[in-house]
Formats: C-alpha cells, sequence, structure tokens
C-alpha cells in the first residue's frame, strides 16, 4: 500500500528566499508522484508530476522536485519566493497502473514581506 | 482548466435529511472521484467510477453512496447526513490522455450539516 508523510504542516519563509517543502513516500512499487497546489477557497492545481522519466521535475510557477528513491523522498523547492506562493501544498502517491491517489496531510506555506 | 463543475457551491442541511451533490464534467474523462477534504486529513477518497455505472468505494465511503449513468454526471448522495459529514467536497476526473493518475479538481462544494 502507498502512504505519503509530509514532514511540516506550516512552513514560513520570506519573500525572495528559498522554499523547501518535505515529502516522503513508501510504495511497494514504482510511484507516480505528484505536488498539487490549493490557494484559499479553492480547488486543487497539479504543480508537476513524476512518473519515473527524469529525477528532476519541473514544474509551474518556478517549482521543481526531485525524486530520490534511496531516500523515499520528493520534496518541493523553489529558488525565490513570492506572495502569491502562500498556498496549501499536497504530496501525493499513486501506484503504477493505478487511478486512486494517495494523498499527504499538507504543508501551508506562509510568505512574509 | 479542465471543464468540471460542482454543485451546489456550498449547502447547510439538518442531520437525518439526505443530500446530493453533483459534479459535472465537459471533458469526457472516463474516471471520476468523490473527495471530502477536513483539516489535518489531506484529501480522501469517498468512491470513484471508472466508467458509467462503474463504480467503486474509497478509503471513507461509509454512509455514502454515487451513480453514474452518464459519462459527464457523477452525483454523490449521502442517505441521512450526519454532523460528522461537515467538510469540503471535491470531485476529480481523469484518463482522457491514458494517464489516468493525473487527476483535475472542481472547484468543490462545502457542506454544512446542523
Amino acid at each position: 500500500a502507498q502512504s505519503v508523510t509530509q514532514l511540516d504542516s506550516h512552513v514560513s519563509v520570506s519573500e525572495g528566499t528559498p522554499v523547501l517543502l518535505r515529502c516522503n513516500y513508501s510504495s511497494s512499487y514504482s510511484p507516480s508522484l505528484f505536488w498539487y497546489v490549493q490557494h484559499p477557497n479553492k480547488g486543487l492545481q497539479l504543480l508537476l508530476k513524476y512518473t519515473s522519466a527524469a529525477t528532476l521535475v519541473k514544474g509551474i510557477n518556478g517549482f521543481e522536485a526531485e525524486f530520490k528513491k534511496s531516500e523515499t523522498s520528493f520534496h518541493l523547492t523553489k529558488p525565490s519566493a513570492h506572495m502569491s506562493d502562500a498556498a496549501e501544498y499536497f504530496c501525493v502517491v499513486s501506484g503504477k497502473g493505478a487511478q486512486k491517489l494517495v494523498f499527504g496531510q499538507g504543508t501551508r506555506l506562509t510568505i512574509n514581506p | 482548466d479542465a471543464g468540471i463543475t460542482q454543485s451546489p457551491r456550498h449547502k447547510v442541511t439538518e442531520t437525518g435529511t439526505p443530500v446530493t451533490l453533483r459534479c459535472h464534467q465537459t471533458e469526457n474523462h472516463r474516471y471520476m472521484y468523490w473527495y471530502r477534504q477536513d483539516p489535518g486529513h489531506g484529501l480522501r477518497l469517498i468512491h470513484y467510477s471508472y466508467g458509467v455505472k462503474d463504480t467503486d468505494k474509497g478509503e471513507v465511503s461509509d454512509g455514502y453512496s454515487v451513480s453514474r449513468s452518464k459519462t459527464e454526471d457523477f452525483l454523490l448522495t449521502l442517505e441521512s447526513a450526519t454532523s460528522s459529514q461537515t467538510s469540503v467536497y471535491f470531485c476529480a476526473i481523469s484518463g482522457l490522455a491514458g494517464d489516468a493518475s493525473e487527476q483535475y479538481f472542481g472547484p468543490g462544494t462545502r457542506l454544512t450539516v446542523t
């Protein structure tokens, strides 16, 4: 069975500084991994996905994530935070060929001016 | 944005009453899903559908039923609403380009059971 653990429930950074949101996963086979973002009172939007093609995945709005099999991690990063990045971020895992997604608990990102 | 609408967007209902939430897509995706979102739990899958009249249970299906009589519509029914079903409900779709795991989400329905 697959599972996801987001290591921080809340991360706060200053505008212009790097962002790191941490995610560890567990899967009995090669997973697909995703990051979704949810702005206040909105639905979820796909930021990026990993499906075994390349370990460094680039997404929208300057975000990227690196798949590290040895560490079972899929951390999300951005070099320079912007005020518009303030949102809730979800790390998600799906098994190969499976349609069902398993969500982490979410990390709320706050950007300080 | 994927063409997904949910109705109603907000609803307040009393304990014991039936409630039906509707998800409508214009994208002809094969798979449709219902999730609930609660603080500290992320999103949890209630039910999903892999075709017309084909549905299956998710992680938190107790107290919910679903129906899909047309490709574009997926209904979620709470037969007798309880306060524990107060939540935000999201519909999602996937499967158009062969990658069933990449899901697109609707705007959500906020349900309050008093």
